[in-house]
Protein backbone atom coordinates (compact mmCIF):
# COMPACT_ATOMS: atom_id res chain seq x y z
CA UNK A 1 0.00 0.00 0.00
CA UNK A 2 0.87 3.95 0.29
CA UNK A 3 3.77 4.64 2.40
CA UNK A 4 3.67 6.68 5.42
CA UNK A 5 1.95 10.24 4.54
CA UNK A 6 2.30 13.78 6.86
CA UNK A 7 1.01 16.08 6.70
CA UNK A 8 1.34 19.40 6.12
CA UNK A 9 4.45 19.43 4.50
CA UNK A 10 5.49 22.53 5.47
CA UNK A 11 4.41 24.63 8.63
CA UNK A 12 5.44 28.18 9.53
CA UNK A 13 4.27 29.22 12.88
CA UNK A 14 5.01 32.47 15.26
CA UNK A 15 6.93 31.90 18.74
CA UNK A 16 4.30 30.72 21.49
CA UNK A 17 2.02 29.32 18.77
CA UNK A 18 0.51 25.83 19.41
CA UNK A 19 0.72 23.36 16.07
CA UNK A 20 -0.32 20.28 15.45
CA UNK A 21 1.65 17.46 13.26
CA UNK A 22 0.06 14.51 11.69
CA UNK A 23 1.14 11.27 10.71
CA UNK A 24 -0.54 8.11 8.99
CA UNK A 25 1.65 5.15 8.72
CA UNK A 26 1.24 2.15 6.63
CA UNK A 27 -1.17 0.24 6.73
CA UNK A 28 -1.22 -2.46 9.36
CA UNK A 29 2.13 -1.30 11.04
CA UNK A 30 1.89 -1.45 14.77
CA UNK A 31 4.66 0.34 15.61
CA UNK A 32 4.95 4.34 15.16
CA UNK A 33 7.51 6.65 16.31
CA UNK A 34 8.58 10.35 16.07
CA UNK A 35 11.72 11.67 15.49
CA UNK A 36 12.91 14.97 14.62
CA UNK A 37 15.87 16.21 12.20
CA UNK A 38 17.76 19.72 12.13
CA UNK A 39 20.18 20.59 9.47
CA UNK A 40 23.28 18.77 9.54
CA UNK A 41 21.88 16.09 11.34
CA UNK A 42 20.87 12.75 11.97
CA UNK A 43 17.36 12.09 13.38
CA UNK A 44 16.80 12.14 16.65
CA UNK A 45 14.19 10.09 18.76
CA UNK A 46 11.31 11.27 20.17
CA UNK A 47 8.76 9.11 21.18
CA UNK A 48 7.52 5.68 19.77
CA UNK A 49 3.93 3.75 20.25
CA UNK A 50 3.09 0.33 20.12
CA UNK A 51 -0.76 0.42 19.48
CA UNK A 52 -2.60 3.32 20.66
CA UNK A 53 -0.14 3.83 23.54
CA UNK A 54 3.27 5.69 24.43
CA UNK A 55 5.65 3.23 25.20
CA UNK A 56 8.36 5.87 25.00
CA UNK A 57 8.41 9.17 25.56
CA UNK A 58 11.99 9.60 26.56
CA UNK A 59 13.47 11.58 23.81
CA UNK A 60 10.55 15.02 23.77
CA UNK A 61 12.43 17.30 25.11
CA UNK A 62 10.03 19.07 27.53
CA UNK A 63 6.59 18.90 28.78
CA UNK A 64 5.51 21.13 25.47
CA UNK A 65 5.45 18.00 23.42
CA UNK A 66 3.49 15.70 23.65
CA UNK A 67 1.33 12.72 21.20
CA UNK A 68 -1.20 10.57 20.86
CA UNK A 69 -2.28 7.69 18.54
CA UNK A 70 -6.09 7.16 19.92
CA UNK A 71 -6.95 4.37 17.48
CA UNK A 72 -4.10 2.57 16.74
CA UNK A 73 -3.11 4.16 13.35
CA UNK A 74 -2.53 8.00 12.66
CA UNK A 75 -0.84 9.91 15.16
CA UNK A 76 -0.69 13.47 16.13
CA UNK A 77 2.65 15.22 17.56
CA UNK A 78 1.06 18.34 19.18
CA UNK A 79 3.38 21.41 20.48
CA UNK A 80 2.53 24.17 23.01
CA UNK A 81 4.22 27.13 23.38
CA UNK A 82 6.49 27.03 20.27
CA UNK A 83 10.08 28.27 20.20
CA UNK A 84 12.35 28.95 17.66
CA UNK A 85 14.61 25.84 18.50
CA UNK A 86 11.71 23.65 17.92
CA UNK A 87 12.35 24.45 13.82
CA UNK A 88 13.81 21.20 12.40
CA UNK A 89 11.79 18.44 9.94
CA UNK A 90 9.83 16.30 12.14
CA UNK A 91 10.05 12.85 10.63
CA UNK A 92 7.37 10.03 11.63
CA UNK A 93 8.42 6.46 10.88
CA UNK A 94 6.00 2.88 10.90
CA UNK A 95 7.35 -0.37 11.34
CA UNK A 96 5.28 -3.81 10.84
CA UNK A 97 6.74 -4.91 14.64
CA UNK A 98 8.80 -4.65 16.91
CA UNK A 99 9.51 -8.44 17.55
CA UNK A 100 13.17 -9.54 17.27
CA UNK A 101 15.45 -8.06 15.13
CA UNK A 102 13.31 -6.87 12.69
CA UNK A 103 12.42 -3.25 13.32
CA UNK A 104 13.30 -2.32 9.96
CA UNK A 105 11.63 1.63 10.07
CA UNK A 106 10.17 3.36 7.51
CA UNK A 107 9.85 7.34 6.90
CA UNK A 108 7.67 9.71 5.76
CA UNK A 109 7.87 12.73 3.85
CA UNK A 110 8.23 14.96 7.14
CA UNK A 111 7.25 18.26 8.13
CA UNK A 112 9.44 21.71 8.23
CA UNK A 113 8.35 23.73 11.20
CA UNK A 114 9.46 27.05 10.64
CA UNK A 115 9.01 29.21 14.14
CA UNK A 116 9.57 33.00 13.58
CA UNK B 1 25.74 8.61 26.12
CA UNK B 2 25.51 6.33 22.92
CA UNK B 3 27.17 7.34 19.63
CA UNK B 4 27.07 6.77 16.33
CA UNK B 5 30.31 8.59 14.47
CA UNK B 6 30.26 9.19 10.29
CA UNK B 7 32.97 11.31 8.44
CA UNK B 8 30.80 14.26 7.39
CA UNK B 9 32.37 14.05 3.84
CA UNK B 10 31.99 15.31 1.38
CA UNK B 11 33.26 11.98 -0.11
CA UNK B 12 33.57 12.41 -4.06
CA UNK B 13 34.33 8.65 -5.76
CA UNK B 14 34.22 8.37 -10.15
CA UNK B 15 31.05 7.22 -11.46
CA UNK B 16 31.87 3.01 -11.52
CA UNK B 17 34.25 3.37 -8.43
CA UNK B 18 33.40 1.55 -5.45
CA UNK B 19 32.48 3.79 -2.13
CA UNK B 20 33.60 2.89 0.76
CA UNK B 21 31.33 4.48 3.88
CA UNK B 22 32.27 4.01 7.50
CA UNK B 23 30.31 4.39 10.70
CA UNK B 24 31.33 3.41 14.28
CA UNK B 25 29.10 2.94 17.46
CA UNK B 26 29.66 3.88 20.96
CA UNK B 27 27.90 0.74 22.42
CA UNK B 28 29.18 -2.60 22.60
CA UNK B 29 25.47 -4.32 23.12
CA UNK B 30 23.77 -2.36 19.98
CA UNK B 31 21.97 -5.26 18.31
CA UNK B 32 21.01 -3.92 14.73
CA UNK B 33 22.22 -1.73 12.03
CA UNK B 34 21.02 0.22 9.76
CA UNK B 35 21.62 2.04 6.56
CA UNK B 36 19.40 5.02 5.26
CA UNK B 37 20.01 7.10 1.99
CA UNK B 38 18.65 10.07 2.48
CA UNK B 39 18.70 12.80 -0.97
CA UNK B 40 18.59 16.50 -0.15
CA UNK B 41 15.25 17.52 1.25
CA UNK B 42 13.61 14.50 1.34
CA UNK B 43 13.07 11.82 3.98
CA UNK B 44 15.73 8.59 5.08
CA UNK B 45 15.28 5.95 2.94
CA UNK B 46 16.03 2.49 4.39
CA UNK B 47 18.65 0.73 2.12
CA UNK B 48 19.68 -2.27 3.71
CA UNK B 49 20.03 -3.57 7.80
CA UNK B 50 22.90 -5.86 8.85
CA UNK B 51 22.46 -7.88 12.20
CA UNK B 52 25.13 -10.42 12.59
CA UNK B 53 28.86 -10.18 11.80
CA UNK B 54 30.08 -10.25 8.42
CA UNK B 55 28.99 -9.05 5.12
CA UNK B 56 25.21 -8.47 3.52
CA UNK B 57 24.43 -8.40 -0.46
CA UNK B 58 21.85 -6.94 -2.22
CA UNK B 59 22.40 -5.57 -5.46
CA UNK B 60 25.30 -3.04 -5.86
CA UNK B 61 25.32 -2.70 -1.99
CA UNK B 62 26.95 -4.55 0.53
CA UNK B 63 27.06 -4.21 4.35
CA UNK B 64 29.86 -5.44 6.18
CA UNK B 65 29.34 -5.62 10.13
CA UNK B 66 32.27 -6.06 12.78
CA UNK B 67 30.92 -5.93 16.55
CA UNK B 68 34.35 -6.61 17.92
CA UNK B 69 35.54 -3.65 16.26
CA UNK B 70 32.29 -1.56 16.74
CA UNK B 71 31.96 -0.58 13.28
CA UNK B 72 29.80 -1.17 10.17
CA UNK B 73 30.33 -0.16 6.39
CA UNK B 74 28.73 0.19 3.38
CA UNK B 75 29.88 -0.78 -0.25
CA UNK B 76 28.15 0.36 -2.85
CA UNK B 77 29.89 -0.97 -6.11
CA UNK B 78 29.43 0.94 -9.97
CA UNK B 79 28.85 3.88 -8.14
CA UNK B 80 25.96 6.39 -10.50
CA UNK B 81 25.28 10.12 -9.93
CA UNK B 82 21.99 8.68 -8.94
CA UNK B 83 23.72 7.74 -5.53
CA UNK B 84 24.82 11.33 -4.88
CA UNK B 85 23.14 11.23 -1.75
CA UNK B 86 23.80 11.46 2.52
CA UNK B 87 23.96 8.29 3.22
CA UNK B 88 23.03 7.63 7.56
CA UNK B 89 24.55 4.91 9.55
CA UNK B 90 21.51 3.91 12.26
CA UNK B 91 22.02 1.66 15.21
CA UNK B 92 19.50 -0.05 17.75
CA UNK B 93 20.54 -1.51 21.28
CA UNK B 94 19.94 -4.90 22.67
CA UNK B 95 16.57 -5.21 24.78
CA UNK B 96 14.61 -2.31 26.38
CA UNK B 97 14.38 0.77 23.88
CA UNK B 98 15.92 -1.85 20.75
CA UNK B 99 12.79 -0.32 18.58
CA UNK B 100 15.12 3.40 19.65
CA UNK B 101 17.10 4.31 16.49
CA UNK B 102 20.45 6.38 17.07
CA UNK B 103 21.31 8.05 14.09
CA UNK B 104 24.77 9.38 12.63
CA UNK B 105 25.12 12.71 11.20
CA UNK B 106 25.95 11.10 8.06
CA UNK B 107 28.22 10.94 5.01
CA UNK B 108 27.45 13.20 2.09
CA UNK B 109 28.67 11.08 -1.00
CA UNK B 110 29.17 12.75 -4.32
CA UNK B 111 29.61 10.74 -7.34
CA UNK B 112 31.27 12.17 -10.30
CA UNK B 113 30.06 11.60 -13.87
Amino acid sequence: GAGVSQTPSNKVTEKGKYVELRCDPISGHTALYWYRQSLGQGPEFLIYFQGTGAADDSGLPNDRFFAVRPEGSVSTLKIQRTERGDSAVYLCASSPTLAGGGNEQFFGPGTRLTVL
Amino acid sequence: QKEVEQNSGPLSVPEGAIASLNCTYSDRGSQSFFWYRQYSGKSPELIMFIYSNGDKEDGRFTAQLNKASQYVSLLIRDSQPSDSATYLCAVTPYGAGSYQLTFGKGTKLSVIP
